[in-house]
């Protein structure tokens, strides 16, 4: 079983939708969670945090279950340039990140 | 700062020959981490180092590959001899400390093997 499971998508939303999507995690003992965002070609860069009480980022929302041990992000107001694939991240233990293979958004005008 | 730096960023070669991929990470940063990012795969981790010391390399697929970090701001992976299945894009990345702080990935090297 992988560490951290997303569903692939694509999500292709219009200008202004709210789009959310998730993500599992196996390791119970996991204490930090992210979400990184990845443009096409690009390196993947950090977006947000995730917090047990959960988060805002301006559109962005972010979720933590940890008794489901899922994780999610919502974007509202979507924009053309929200278009990316969004990593979710996990820390299994001190030092790794283990990161999922990625959720692609698609925003359409 | 200029971020991470990481070269060359696109390499093409020929199966059998050697490859060296190079990175410069933040400076200050303490950690620095090898990845690999395929289609089927995902981005998994290769090696990191930990003040220049290599810590944990479980994740390097096999004796080919091999990476090194003479000082702190720089480090290196080699592919030797290189495969097909080798082709890839490699990111290296750094962070002021472990596990729960941020890493800061360098633009990759796209690598493909012919």
């Amino acid at each position: 079983r992988k560490e951290v499971e997303q569903d692939p998508g694509p999500f292709n939303v219009p200008e202004g939708a709210t789009v959310a999507f998730n993500c599992t995690y196996s390791n119970s003992a996991s204490q930090s969670f992210f979400w990184y965002r990845q443009d096409c070609r690009k390196e993947p860069k950090l977006l947000m945090s995730v917090y047990s009480s959960g988060n805002e980022d301006g559109r962005f929302t972010a979720q933590l279950n940890r008794a489901s041990q899922y994780i999610s992000l919502l974007i509202r107001d979507s924009k053309l340039s929200d278009s990316a694939t969004y990593l979710c991240v996990v820390n299994p233990n001190d030092y790794k990140l283990s990161f999922g293979a990625g959720t692609t958004v698609t925003v359409r005008a | 700062d200029a971020g991470v730096i990481q070269s060359p960023r696109h390499e093409v070669t020929e199966m059998g020959q050697e490859v060296t991929l190079r990175c410069k990470p933040i400076s200050g940063h303490d950690y620095l981490f090898w990845y690999r990012q395929t289609m089927m795969r995902g981005l998994e981790l290769l090696i990191y180092f930990n003040n220049n010391v290599p810590i944990d390399d479980s994740g390097m697929p096999e004796d080919r590959f091999s990476a090194k970090m003479p000082n702190a701001s720089f480090s290196t992976l080699k592919i030797q001899p290189s495969e097909p299945r080798d082709s890839a894009v490699y990111f290296c990345a750094s962070s002021f400390g472990p596990g729960d702080n941020e890493q800061f990935f360098g633009p990759g090297t796209r690598l493909t093997v012919l």
